[in-house]
């Protein structure tokens, strides 16, 4: 299996321009999850889909920021207008969570690493 | 409110234990999480803990207990490959996974 698949891996972008991240979760799994890191914050979770549902978007910055997943192997997190202090690591998991609501452990992809100069 | 709370950093030696706590308050508990994290690279699971007592895996161990709200991550004979920050998480009622900061684990020859 290829893992947790990101792009781009790296995205330099100056204030005001809008910033597509896109992720492929582990074939299989029906729980996806988008984390932004940095070393003030630690790791966040933003969103999390359930069966490509949006299950809690508390996590989510603000109106600027936006995630869609439009089947079960594609997500997309938007950001506009990208700000500076937006810069950080932005990581996709994904994992497999059964009926029972087990919580079973999540895989990280590689993560975006995004500038906002 | 939530919280959880590791050290922020740690040192030892290489060859020698290191015991990382972890202490928390959540609404609810469900599970608790350690995940290793390499300085650039993403996060990889450790252990999974949601009974009281001690999970071995190899050189690794992870107990819980529920009651005091306490969890640590032991580490046996030391590698260099193990300097990482290690990232404590815990599943509470509603299934929601809370993140510790992490605490960051510096071995030294």
């Amino acid at each position: 299996d290829a893992g947790v698949i990101q792009s781009p891996r790296h995205e330099v972008t100056e204030m005001g321009q809008e910033v597509t991240l896109r992720c492929k979760p582990i074939s299989g799994h029906n729980s996806l999850f988008w984390y932004r890191q940095t070393m003030m914050r630690g790791l966040e979770l933003l969103i999390y889909f359930n069966n490509n549902v949006p299950i809690d978007d508390s996590g989510m910055p603000e109106d600027r920021f936006s995630a869609k997943m439009p089947n079960a192997s594609f997500s997309t997190l938007k950001i506009q207008p990208s700000e500076p202090r937006d810069s950080a690591v932005y990581f996709c998991a994904s994992s497999l969570t059964t009926s029972g609501g087990a919580y079973n452990e999540q895989f990280f992809g590689p993560g975006t690493r995004l500038t906002v100069l | 409110g939530q919280n959880i709370d590791q050290p922020t950093e740690m040192t030892a030696t290489e060859g020698a234990i290191v015991q990382i706590n972890c202490t928390y308050q959540t609404s609810g508990f469900n599970g608790l999480f350690w995940y290793q994290q390499h300085a650039g690279e993403a996060p990889t699971f450790l252990s999974y803990n949601v009974l009281d007592g001690l999970e071995e895996k190899g050189r690794f161990s992870s107990f819980l207990s529920r009651s005091k709200g306490y969890s640590y991550l032991l580490l046996k004979e030391l590698q260099m490959k193990d300097s990482a920050s290690y990232l404590c998480a815990v599943v509470d009622s509603n299934y929601q996974l809370i993140w510790g900061a992490g605490t960051k684990l510096i071995i030294k020859p």
